[in-house]
């Protein structure tokens, strides 16, 4: 399994843009790298996913350098409503054929503040 | 588009005695999971269905637990007899399992389950 590790928290102000990194060292060549955003009492929803480089989305980018082994998730002018848990996955592609156990972690807490 | 279901949202049990859990996923989506998630950690996959398939049963403690996915629609995860450290939230979640987001797995709300 593709072991990752976070931040246990971050703590951050409205308004300032907000990193979280996720170190997998031992990433397989076809493991992609998702994040998950978690709010109390609900299921966790999906923020984004990618591969290498950099992947952009209305809610979030995605840094990923070329040896894979870390990626970062960032939030651009964070709000009070993004105070959640963030979660760091990796794995393969359910659509590649036998897909690796996506290991959720125990996530950032991240907790926006006024 | 109505997300994923599940119910009951929450349940109260005493051990020894039997619960189950029922999900329905988005339409047209190939790929069911059943999570649990005790608190202050991430969720711990169960069961991954393809259609009616069991395809990654590894993690779900076969002694107690059960899963069935008739049809390959909805699905039901049983515990009997459940346990004290049964008590967590349970979640289902599912994917396309097909095409360029075949993956990203869309919750439920959860199930919190108490065994007293």
């Amino acid at each position: 399994l593709a072991k990752t590790t976070q931040p246990i928290s971050m703590d951050s102000y409205e308004g300032q843009e907000v990193n979280i990194t996720c170190s997998h060292n031992n990433i397989a060549t076809n493991d992609y790298i998702t994040w998950y955003q978690q709010f109390p009492s609900q299921g966790p929803r999906f923020i984004i996913q990618g591969y290498k480089t950099k992947v952009t989305n209305e809610v979030a980018s995605l840094f990923i350098p070329a040896d894979r082994k870390s990626s970062t998730l960032s939030l651009p002018r964070v709000s009070l409503s993004d105070t959640a848990v963030y979660y760091c996955l990796v794995g393969r592609s359910v659509s590649s054929g036998s897909a690796r156990q996506l290991t959720f972690g125990s996530g950032t807490q991240l907790t926006v503040l006024p | 588009e109505a997300g994923v279901v599940q119910s009951p949202r929450y349940k109260i049990i005493e051990k020894k005695q039997p619960v189950a859990f029922w999900c329905n996923p988005i339409s047209g989506h190939n790929t069911l999971y059943w999570y649990l998630q005790n608190l202050g950690q991430g969720p711990e996959l169960l069961i991954r269905y393809e259609n009616e398939e069991a395809v990654d049963d590894s993690q779900l403690p076969k002694d107690r637990f059960s899963a069935e996915r008739l049809k390959g629609v909805d699905s039901t995860l049983k515990i009997q007899p459940a346990e004290l450290g049964d008590s967590a939230v349970y979640l289902c979640a599912s994917s396309t399992g097909t095409g360029r987001n075949a993956d990203t797995q869309y919750f439920g709300p959860g199930t919190r389950l108490t065994v007293l």
